[in-house]
């Protein structure tokens, strides 16, 4: 059974810093996803992995890719307020090669962002 | 252009009721996916869709739940005999396609809250 794990879990961070947020996952995937809620809010998508060394980035945020490791990073670059929300990786291993679209989600990382 | 719509936004039930939650996807997506997402947690997966079909509906918990998507684009997930432990947010997606070769992005709308009384 694929396991998805996200450390830390809760992040307090205050504007200007960085910090990196992980995911690791516990079966091979080349497929893995990052996105953003908000409070009472949907899940907003923010990155693609889609192979091993893949790297994203979009404003403050990067993700990466290690398949080898089974290891997927969220850099925060001077993290700033609007930032805070609750972001989630997630991992999709197929359904026995034939077919794909069945995510599983890490536990999320809830990052505050302080002044 | 819209997104993904979900209705009703929220649904309060009695125990031992049957509901029925509906998804709208984006036009013209063939995949659509339902999740189920406990407070605190990420969301689980439930059953996706291909088309008309259901191509994995391994996330379903037991045969209370059901799902349909009668014309390949309009879902509705439906929930027999409803338990208190059913309550959670229930999150519908749709993407492009889906299968062996797709890489799409899932985008999910914006869920109906489920209560269980």
């Amino acid at each position: 059974e694929l396991k998805v794990e996200q450390n830390p879990l809760f992040l307090s961070m205050q504007e200007g810093k960085n910090y990196t947020i992980y995911c690791n996952y516990s079966t091979t995937s080349d497929r893995l996803y990052w996105y953003r809620q908000d409070p009472g809010k949907s899940l907003e998508s923010l990155f693609v992995l889609l192979s091993n060394g893949a790297v994203k980035q979009e404003g403050r945020l990067m993700a990466s890719l290690d398949t080898k490791a089974r290891l997927s990073t969220l850099h925060i670059t001077a993290a700033v307020h609007d930032l805070s929300a609750t972001y989630f990786c997630a991992v999709d291993i197929g359904a026995g090669g034939t077919s794909y679209g069945k995510l599983t989600f890490g536990q999320g990382t809830i990052l505050t962002v302080h002044p | 252009g819209a997104g993904v719509s979900q209705t009703p936004s929220n649904k309060v039930t009695e125990k031992g009721k049957y509901v029925e939650l509906r998804c709208d996807p984006i036009s013209g997506h063939t995949a659509l996916y339902w999740y189920r997402q406990s407070l605190g947690q990420g969301p689980e997966f439930l059953i996706y869709f291909q088309g008309t079909g259901a191509a994995d509906d391994s996330g379903l918990p037991n045969d209370r739940f059901f799902a349909v998507r009668p014309e390949g684009s309009v879902s509705t997930l439906k929930i027999q005999r409803t338990e208190r432990g059913d309550s959670a947010v229930y999150l519908c997606a749709s993407s492009l396609t889906a299968g062996y070769s797709s890489t799409d992005t899932q985008y999910f709308g914006p869920g109906t809250r489920l209560t269980v009384l």
